[in-house]
């Protein structure tokens, strides 16, 4: 199975600020056919199901505001929130829909400083 | 707009059994393959089974393969998951989850329903 590692487990940040989540797969999760990672990012806000935030590790989803921003390739993938706003507080998961099992990151908390 | 209703959830003893239903609407339910994705309380997503369009190709977690067994009518609009066999680690909400057409991520949700298993 791959095994998807997050860091940090929790980061406060100032409003305004950027805020930056890291996730490390134990394989690579690029797909040959269109070159693209298979690599989403979610969304958790307590109480709420999952929102899907972005797929390919950088192409996001339609509503998503554009301070969510993925990138990376391989085996090393970002999440960066440019400006943090009060209601991105929740956990964010990374996804590998590379193979089956798909499988899920432990999650970053983020939390306003 | 796209809805998710899962319900069947409940407290059960271990060894026991519970069937989960989600209900779909707002979109074609035979045109997207659909997922269970579980979460215990206070941790993390995982990702539990997997079914194709017409229920011809299903796929488990190694920790609910022989117990569970996923299904959809697409007349009905409803997916479902039967659960056997229930031990105290399968405690999480269940979530449905819809796959979207270019890729395994899930780009809709449900609410999700609680299972507890307990004595």
């Amino acid at each position: 199975d791959i095994v998807m590692t997050q860091s940090p487990d929790s980061l406060a940040v100032s409003l305004g600020e950027r805020a930056t989540i890291n996730c490390k797969s134990s394989q690579s999760a690029l797909y040959s056919p269109n070159n693209n990672n298979s690599l989403g990012w979610y969304q958790q806000k307590p109480g709420q199901p999952p929102k899907l935030l972005i797929k390919w590790a950088s192409t996001r989803e339609s509503g998503v505001p554009d301070r969510f921003s993925g990138s990376g390739s391989g085996t090393d993938f970002t999440l960066t929130i440019s400006s943090l706003q009060a209601e991105d507080v929740a956990v964010y998961y990374c996804q590998q829909y590379f193979t089956t099992p798909l499988t899920f990151g432990g999650g970053t908390k983020v939390e306003i400083k | 707009e796209v809805h998710l209703v899962e319900s069947g959830g409940g407290l059960v003893h271990p060894g026991g059994s519970l069937r989960l239903s989600c209900a779909a609407s707002g979109f074609t339910l035979r045109s997207h393959w659909m997922h269970w994705v579980r979460q215990a309380p206070g941790k993390g997503l995982v990702w539990v089974s997997r079914i194709n369009f017409d229920g011809s190709s299903l796929l488990y977690a190694d920790s609910v393969e022989g117990r569970f067994t996923i299904s959809r009518d697409n007349s009905k609009n409803t997916l479902y998951l039967q659960m056997k066999g229930l031990r105290a680690e399968d405690t999480a909400v269940y979530y449905c989850a819809r796959e979207a057409n270019d890729g395994d991520v899930f780009d809709f949700w449900g609410q999700g329903t609680l299972v507890t298993v307990s004595s």
